[in-house]
């Protein structure tokens, strides 16, 4: 069965770490794979995406994520996190032309 | 302005009554989504839309309805709403070609009583 796992529910590191947010698929064709930001009483924002080419796909506010296939993951990485990054984060397979399957989301919290 | 707008914000309504959450969008895009979220579950798709004539079922379709008046609007409807039907609602947009990227409103914070 089709299904994205971020395994960590919550996550809290200080402001200046480093992050990395895992996200685990099971799909059978190569998928797309796309990583969403979700702020306090906010939308979904977009942060990065992957279809095909380059494995390590750079997004917007500094993140980056690696598509690796042999672990069926796409972890989502940040060298030195910001307090403005505390949100939450949505992973996401894109399964066909229209259905996405998304992950149930990793709540970051940063330490001043 | 926003690309994909959804009103109300917030509602609290009861039991038994019917709303509509509306979604617009001025991205051009054919295709429309409605979601729920509910925490620890992510987001479900209730409904999508790829053009006006052309609306289906999600996974949770039950207990809803869809309206799609014209390309840029797909409205939800609850017919008889019910506490479990208390979630955050999202609206999304896609380009029929090219990317799969969905684009997303601000949300509906709905509370049935």
């Amino acid at each position: 069965a089709q299904s994205v796992t971020q395994p960590d529910i919550h996550i809290t590191v200080s402001e200046g770490a480093s992050l990395e947010l895992r996200c685990n698929y099971s799909y059978g064709a190569t998928p797309y794979l796309f990583w969403y930001v979700q702020s306090p009483g906010q939308g979904l924002q977009l942060l990065l995406k992957y279809f095909s080419g380059d494995t390590l796909v750079q997004g917007i506010k500094g993140f980056e994520a690696e598509f690796k296939r042999s672990q069926s993951s796409f972890n989502l990485r940040k060298p030195s996190v910001h307090w403005s990054d505390a949100a939450e984060y949505f992973c996401a397979v894109g399964a066909g032309t229209y259905k996405y399957i998304f992950g149930t989301g990793t709540r970051l919290k940063v330490l001043a | 302005d926003a690309d994909v707008t959804q009103t109300p914000r917030n509602r609290i309504t009861k039991t038994g009554k019917r709303i509509m959450l509306e979604c617009s969008q001025t991205k051009g895009h054919d295709r429309m989504y409605w979601y729920r979220q509910d925490p620890g579950l992510g987001l479900r798709l209730i409904y999508y839309s790829f053009d006006v004539k052309d609306i289906n079922k999600g996974e949770i379709s039950d207990g809803y309805s869809v309206s799609r008046q014209a390309q840029a609007k797909f409205s939800l409807s609850l017919e008889s709403a019910i506490p479990n039907q208390t979630a955050l609602y999202f609206c999304a947009t896609s380009p029929r070609k090219g990317s799969h990227e969905q684009y997303f409103g601000p949300g509906t914070r709905l509370t049935v009583t």
